[in-house]
C-alpha cells in the first residue's frame, strides 16, 4: 500500500535554531515529492518539488533532500523564525502523475 | 496577483442538509482538486479534474458527495445529506499543464456538521 510516513510528529525548538524534518514513503512507482507548509488557518504551500533525478533543492532557509533508493527525503530548515511555525506535509506523487499521497504532518513550533 | 478561492470560509449546518462548496481555480489553470483535511488523516484527495472532466474521485463517498465543474471557472463539491463524520477542511486546488507543476491551495471551507 502506498504510504508517506513523517516524523516527528510535532517539534518544539528555539529561534534561530536548526531543524531535520523527515518522510520516509512506500509509493512505487515514483513521480516527484513535494514539501509543503501549511500555516494555521490557511491551505498548504509549496516549498519543494523533486524528481527521482535530484537529490537536493532549496529555497531560501529551507533545503530538501531526497534518496530514491532508500526512499527517503528531509527538509531542513536553517536558523529559525518564529514564522516558520506551521505543519510541514511531504507529499509524493505516483508516475501516473496525479494520485498524491500525503504524510500527516509534522507540526513545528518555534519559540523565542 | 491570481490565487484560489473558495466559499464560504466557514459552514455550521445541521446533520441531514445539504451543503454545497464552491471553488475559483486560478484563471488558466486546467486542473482541480477537492481535497479534505482532519487531525485525524491529515490531507486527503477527494476528486480531480482535467478541462473540466472528472478524471478521478474514487476518494470520494459516491452516495453522498458530488463534485462538478459546471465550467472553467467554477468547481463545486456538494454533499447531500451531510453527517457530523464530515465535519473538515475542504480544500480546493488548481494546476497549470503538467501535474508536476505547483499545485496553488485555496484557503479552505471549514465545514461543521452538528
Amino acid at each position: 500500500k502506498n504510504q508517506v510516513e513523517q516524523s516527528p510528529q510535532s517539534l518544539i525548538i528555539l529561534e534561530g535554531k536548526n531543524c531535520t524534518l523527515q518522510c520516509n514513503y512506500t509509493v512505487s512507482p515514483f513521480s516527484n515529492l513535494r514539501w509543503y507548509k501549511q500555516d494555521t488557518g490557511r491551505g498548504p504551500v509549496s516549498l519543494t518539488i523533486m524528481t527521482f533525478s535530484e537529490n537536493t533543492k532549496s529555497n531560501g532557509r529551507y533545503t530538501a533532500t531526497l534518496d530514491a533508493d532508500t526512499k527517503q527525503s528531509s527538509l531542513h530548515i536553517t536558523a529559525s523564525q518564529l514564522s516558520d511555525s506551521a505543519s510541514y506535509i511531504c507529499v509524493v506523487s505516483e508516475t501516473a502523475g496525479t494520485a498524491l499521497i500525503f504524510g500527516k504532518g509534522t507540526t513545528l513550533s518555534v519559540s523565542s | 496577483d491570481a490565487r484560489v478561492t473558495q466559499t464560504p470560509r466557514h459552514k455550521v449546518t445541521e446533520m441531514g442538509q445539504e451543503v454545497t462548496m464552491r471553488c475559483q481555480p486560478i484563471l488558466g489553470h486546467n486542473t482541480v482538486f477537492w481535497y479534505r483535511q482532519t487531525m485525524m488523516q491529515g490531507l486527503e484527495l477527494l476528486a480531480y479534474f482535467r478541462n473540466r472532466a472528472p478524471l478521478d474521485d474514487s476518494g470520494m463517498p459516491k452516495d453522498r458527495f458530488s463534485a462538478e465543474m459546471p465550467d472553467a471557472t467554477l468547481a463545486t463539491l456538494k454533499i447531500q445529506p451531510s453527517e457530523p463524520r464530515d465535519s473538515a477542511v475542504y480544500f480546493c486546488a488548481s494546476v497549470s499543464g503538467s501535474s508536476y507543476n505547483e499545485q496553488f491551495f485555496g484557503p479552505g471551507t471549514r465545514l461543521t456538521v452538528l
